[in-house]
């Protein structure tokens, strides 16, 4: 989505924090989401934010909010190798009818 | 709890035939929406269905068509299939607002991989 752009790539040392970076061009943006994709498989949710949050946290996840820069961010902490996977930034809002605009999606790497 | 399903899990065919896909939403969730997902990129919005009616549309051709059936379960179907039409079709569900209170967090299955031949 051109709306919402993300880093393409993200390596990693297993134990290491990882931050994804995400901006996003709606400004009516109601919601933000963080999805993970691993190989043929489908979309997980992993956490969302409301865009009257700054931030959330929820377990080994952080998601910031900019919301005057349209900059959000998901910190893994402790990154595992299961969490070598893509990770996908998407917003949805009122104007939009909630539709969810997706980035390119991040593929993060974890080494050992 | 179920979560989204969706059917069959790869499918080829060749330019010009029809395809349908089939989804069936998270119980308890009335909304289902349809993305589209080329390889190496994030999904696109094909359209939402709500009350078996398209409630919202993205920029896909009138090819792509749907259904949404009283127990909330819907189809895709797209005709005349082009080679670019190949990717992951994913279905996403979630609740609106007919119980009194709208969760727009859509759940996704885990999609059906089309391939044009």
């Amino acid at each position: 989505g051109e709306d919402v752009e993300q880093s393409l790539f993200l390596s990693v040392r297993e134990g290491d924090s990882s931050v994804i970076n995400c901006t996003y061009t709606d400004s009516s943006s109601t919601y933000l989401y963080w999805y993970k994709q691993e190989p043929g498989a489908g979309l997980q949710l992993l956490t969302y934010i409301f865009s009257n949050m700054d931030m959330k946290q929820d377990q080994r996840l952080t998601v910031l909010l900019n919301k005057k820069d349209k900059h959000l961010s998901l910190r893994i902490a402790d990154t595992q190798t299961g969490d070598s996977a893509i990770y996908f930034c998407a917003e949805s809002s009122v104007s939009n009818d909630y539709k969810l605009s997706f980035g390119a999606g991040t593929t993060v790497t974890v080494r050992a | 709890d179920a979560g989204v399903t969706q059917s069959p899990t790869h499918l080829i065919k060749t330019r010009g035939q029809q395809v349908t896909l089939r989804c069936s939403p998270k119980s308890g969730h009335d909304t289902v929406s349809w993305y589209q997902q080329a390889l190496g990129q994030g999904p696109q919005f094909i359209f939402q269905y709500y009350e078996e009616e398209e409630r919202q549309r993205g920029n896909f051709p009138d090819r792509f068509s749907g259904h949404q059936f009283p127990n909330y379960s819907s189809e895709l179907n797209v005709n005349a299939l082009l080679l670019g039409d190949s990717a992951l079709y994913l279905c996403a569900s979630s609740l609106g607002p007919s119980g009194g209170k709208r969760t727009d967090t859509q759940y996704f299955g885990p999609g059906t991989r089309l391939t044009v031949l």
